[in-house]
């Protein structure tokens, strides 16, 4: 099964951009990679996805390694509403619609 | 508005007692999942449905049963809980199958079994 590898916290200070990083070395080649985040006593929210290129949107931008096996979730100014855990997901292996979920980087900002 | 939504969002249950956990989504999608969240593992995926009548397992299916007879329902089923199963269930759906789509979430079913 494909695999996803996140630290298990990153801390940041209010203002400043944040990179959050994942390795999935076994990703196949047209899998998508997601990334979602979960607030304290909520159910996890959508921040971005991405197949090759990097993407962007309100939330967030996302980095993809050129061979595919990393990508980075960039927060280009945190907040305090940005503290949650920030879960990397990718299918299980290419075809499957079983997902991977990894345990998740817990952002803590500063103010 | 668009939402999944999860019933009860408390559940305090003895061992042993069938019970439902009810999730629903208004969007039509296709592809929906329930997941199970414990301290220190993350979230992890019992059972996925890529449609009406198609359902298959994820990571921890063991003591679960799913039914998919209608697009926007997908019932999550404990024939005999036990203690192990107290945890904090998650319904989400998505648009299609591929992983191509985002998930939405529903607010979650906090269960705890005696």
């Amino acid at each position: 099964d494909a695999k996803t590898t996140q630290p298990n916290s990153m801390e940041s200070n209010e203002e400043e951009p944040v990179h959050l990083p994942c390795n999935h070395s076994t990703i196949s080649g047209t899998d998508y990679i997601h990334w979602y985040r979960q607030l304290p006593s909520q159910g996890p929210e959508y921040v971005i996805h991405g197949l090759t290129s990097n993407v962007n949107n309100r939330m967030a931008s996302l980095a993809i390694a050129e061979d595919r096996k990393s990508s980075t979730l960039i927060l280009h100014r945190a907040t305090l509403r940005d503290a949650a855990v920030y879960y990397c997901i990718l299918r299980a292996q290419g075809g499957s619609e079983k997902l991977v979920f990894g345990k998740g980087t817990k952002l803590t900002v500063n103010p | 508005e668009a939402q999944v939504t999860q019933n009860p969002r408390y559940l305090i249950t003895v061992t042993g007692k069938k019970l439902t956990v009810t999730c629903s989504q208004n969007m039509n999608h296709e592809y929906m999942s329930w997941y199970r969240q414990d301290p220190g593992l993350g979230l992890r995926q019992i059972y996925y449905s890529m449609n009406v009548e198609v359902t298959d397992k994820g990571d921890v299916p063991e003591g679960y049963k799913v039914s998919r007879k209608e697009k926007r329902n997908f019932p999550l089923i404990l024939e005999s809980p036990s203690p192990n199963q107290t945890s904090l269930y998650f319904c989400a759906s998505s648009l299609s199958t591929g992983f191509i789509y985002e998930q939405y979430f529903g607010p979650g079913t906090r269960l705890t079994v005696t």
